[in-house]
């Protein structure tokens, strides 16, 4: 198995900017998480899903955020307009039924925002 | 809600010596209590878990304790090697029907050669 594979690993863009960070978690896992890293305040969640619904977004920081998860294999963060602040590395991760809180991560996105 | 406690936040060793990452946490109920490790430029990865009838747990040369009384569980890292450099979490969750996991701070172990 690949792995949960996230994509771009990097992306700069500049402030007011829509970015779109992309999540192919693992087959036969049925919860996906999006994560964001900081130095200030560590990991964070944002928002996770169980068979492709969304459970708990109480994470999202602000409207400027939004995620979707349209099939078991793909998800999607976005955030529009990125701001300075939103400048992280942001995690994807997923777990299996059987167990579900053996969390796989995915190597991440390190986003900049110019 | 779960809040979870890690110190210290770095930890510097020489190789060989032993180190031990402690948490804390607040939720009485919790019973499921991971450690992930994480290496440059790489996501977290579980390393070795404990449940709450469990008081000690060991994989080679990491162990897991835990003291529900107290609500205080620690990793311990014995001959410790270069390659043990990395970012340790632990986290903690409730093992009853889906309970997402709660993340401690982080410490940044450094095993000097």
């Amino acid at each position: 198995d690949a792995g949960v594979i996230q994509s771009p690993r990097h992306e700069v863009t500049e402030m007011g900017q829509e970015v779109t960070l992309r999540c192919k978690p693992i087959s036969g896992h049925d919860y996906l998480f999006w994560y964001r890293q900081t130095m200030m305040r560590g990991l964070e969640l944002l928002i996770y899903f169980n068979n492709n619904v969304p459970i708990d977004d109480s994470g999202m920081p602000e409207d400027r955020f939004s995620a979707k998860m349209p099939n078991a294999s793909f998800s999607t963060l976005k955030i529009q307009p990125s701001e300075p602040r939103d400048s992280a590395v942001y995690f994807c991760a997923s777990s299996s039924p059987d167990r579900p809180y053996g969390y796989t991560f995915g190597s991440g996105t390190r986003l900049t925002v110019v | 809600g779960e809040n979870v406690e890690q110190h210290p936040s770095t930890l510097s060793v020489q190789e060989g010596d032993s180190a031990v990452i402690k948490c804390t946490y607040s939720d009485s109920a919790s019973n499921y209590f991971p450690w992930y490790k994480q290496e440059l430029g790489k996501g977290p990865q579980l390393i070795i878990d404990i449940r709450s009838n469990v008081g000690e747990k060991k994989d080679q040369r990491i162990a897991v304790t835990l003291n529900k009384t107290a609500k205080h569980f620690s990793l311990h890292i014995t001959e410790t090697q270069p390659e043990d450099s990395a970012v340790y979490f632990c986290a903690a969750s409730k093992d009853t029907g889906f309970q997402k996991l709660v993340f401690g701070t982080g410490t940044r172990l450094l095993v000097s050669p």
